[in-house]
């Protein structure tokens, strides 16, 4: 069946840091795929998209390319703060209502 | 943009009570909830899904005598753990899809659960 594999936490970087958090899926077709944030006690928060081959989604100077080659999704940004400390989930689907949630990733940055 | 939201935040319960949470949407109608348990330290498990006017749709290993999911309206959906022990004791996060918006879900901030 369909799953997302993302890197183990936890995670912990200086602030100003270069962050990667891998992500591969397994699919049976091209499924969207998703990087959700999750802050201290509070829900999830779509942080960025991509629903097909090539596409490279961004918000809040986060990247990922969705790369059909190595079924891939990686989080990138170039320089962490203090404020992105959260859990990261990488999260894919054939539709919305039906997501596949990777085990989540835990970010602290040190100031 | 899209807000859904939970009530309650958390809440602490003896066995043996149940407890009913609430998922809302705020500023749209959806016809589809969803809702996840998750353990800590580990990720989202989708329970059930919920449409309005109909039956819930449980995963495999839910037992739904036990996690009532009601969808009575385009705006709120409920689930109620009844008969609630200490391994019922989790993080509950609904989400929903829009009517006007089938491309992403909306998540609710998540209700607590501890049962003593």
């Amino acid at each position: 069946g369909d799953s997302v594999t993302q890197m183990e936490g936890p995670v912990t970087l200086s602030e100003e840091a270069f962050l990667t958090i891998n992500c591969t899926y397994t699919a049976t077709g091209y499924p969207s795929l998703f990087w959700y944030v999750q802050y201290p006690g509070e829900g999830l928060q779509l942080l960025l998209k991509a629903t097909k081959a090539d596409d490279k989604g961004s918000n809040k100077g986060f990247e990922a390319t969705y790369r059909k080659e190595t079924t891939s999704f990686h989080l990138e940004k170039g320089s962490v703060q203090v404020s992105d400390s959260a859990v990261y989930f990488c999260a894919g689907g054939s539709s919305a209502s039906k997501i596949i949630f990777g085990s989540g990733t835990r970010l602290s940055i040190r100031p | 943009g899209a807000v859904v939201s939970q009530h309650p935040s958390r809440v602490i319960c003896k066995s043996g009570t149940s407890v009913k949470i609430e998922c809302r949407s705020l500023d749209f109608q959806a016809t589809t909830m969803f809702w996840y348990r998750q353990f800590p330290k580990q990720s989202l498990m989708l329970m059930a899904t919920s449409n309005e006017g109909s039956k819930a749709t449980y995963e495999q290993g839910v037992e739904k005598d036990k996690f009532l999911i009601n969808h009575a309206s385009l705006t709120l959906s409920t689930l109620t753990v009844t008969s609630a022990h200490p391994e019922d004791s989790s993080f509950y996060i609904c989400s929903a899809l829009g009517v006007a918006d089938y491309n992403e879900q909306f998540f609710g901030p998540g209700t607590r659960l501890t049962v003593l």
